[in-house]
C-alpha cells in the first residue's frame, strides 16, 4: 500500500495560517479516526502533535488543530512562529493487513 | 516522565543480523502496546512492527517490508523491547525508533539507533 498523500512543502509567514493535507483511501484515513500527525525538528525524534483526527495531546499548543473529510486528513497551523519551521507527517491505521501507514511529509518554511 | 532509550545499532553486511534493544521507563511498560518505526537518511516515516500487552496476548504485526525477516519482543520483567532484524538489507538502513502505541498513534519516541547495512 503507498503512503499517503502529503505535500512536499508549504510555507507561511509569521502570524499567518497553514493547512497541510493528507490524502488516503477508506481503507485507512477515510475508514478510521484514527488520523495522527507529527512535528519533527531536523536529526530530533517525532513528537505527536494531533491523535484521534482532532486531539491535542497535553503541552500541544492549541494553535494546532486537526479535521478530516472523507479520505482527506488535514493539519492547520494558526499563529505561525519560527519554531514551527519543520517537517510534518500524518499517519492513520489501515485495518489488519496494512495496520499502520505514514504520509511522505510535509516541509513547512516560516518565511 | 517517559523515557525510551535505543541501543544496539551498527553496521552490518547485507544478509547478517542485528538485535534492536529499547529500555523503557516512566510508565507501566507491561500495560502499554509498543512498536517501531524507521526513518531512512532523508527520507519518511516507516512503520515497521507494534506488540501488544502480554494480557492481549503479546501477539505482534509487521510492515510487508519486513514481515518473516524482523521480529518484535518484549521482556516486561526488565521493561525492554527488542527488535530482531534477519536477513538485512541495503534497503532496511535506517534510523530506528522505539515507540509507545496507543490506539492508532504514538505518543512517545526514543530518540532513535542508526542501523547501516552495507558490503
Amino acid at each position: 500500500q503507498s503512503a499517503l498523500t502529503q505535500p512536499r512543502s508549504v510555507s507561511g509567514s509569521p502570524g499567518q495560517s497553514v493547512t497541510i493535507s493528507c490524502t488516503g483511501t477508506s481503507s485507512d484515513v477515510g475508514g478510521y479516526n484514527f488520523v495522527s500527525w507529527y512535528q519533527q525538528h531536523p536529526g530530533k525524534a517525532p513528537k505527536l502533535m494531533i491523535s484521534d483526527v482532532s486531539k491535542r495531546p497535553s503541552g500541544v499548543p492549541d494553535r494546532f488543530s486537526g479535521s478530516k473529510s472523507g479520505n482527506t486528513a488535514s493539519l492547520t497551523i494558526s499563529g505561525l512562529q519560527g519554531e514551527d519551521e519543520a517537517d510534518y507527517y500524518c499517519c492513520s491505521y489501515a485495518g489488519t493487513y496494512t495496520v499502520i501507514i505514514f504520509g511522505g511529509g510535509t516541509k513547512l518554511t516560516v518565511l | 516522565e517517559v523515557q525510551l532509550v535505543e541501543s544496539g545499532g551498527g553496521l552490518v553486511k547485507p544478509g547478517e543480523s542485528l538485535r534492536l534493544s529499547c529500555a523503557a521507563s516512566g510508565f507501566t511498560f507491561n500495560n502499554a502496546w509498543m512498536s517501531w518505526v524507521r526513518q531512512a537518511p532523508g527520507k519518511g516515516l516507516e512503520w515497521v512492527g507494534r506488540i501488544n500487552t502480554r494480557g492481549g496476548g503479546g501477539t505482534a504485526d509487521y510492515a510487508a517490508p519486513v514481515k518473516g525477516r524482523f521480529t518484535v519482543s518484549r521482556d516486561d520483567s526488565t521493561n525492554t523491547l527488542y527488535l530482531q532484524m534477519n536477513s538485512l538489507k541495503t534497503e532496511d538502513t535506517a534510523v530506528y525508533f522505539c515507540t509507545r502505541y496507543g490506539s492508532g498513534h504514538f505518543d512517545s519516541w526514543g530518540q532513535g539507533t542508526l542501523v547501516t547495512v552495507s558490503s
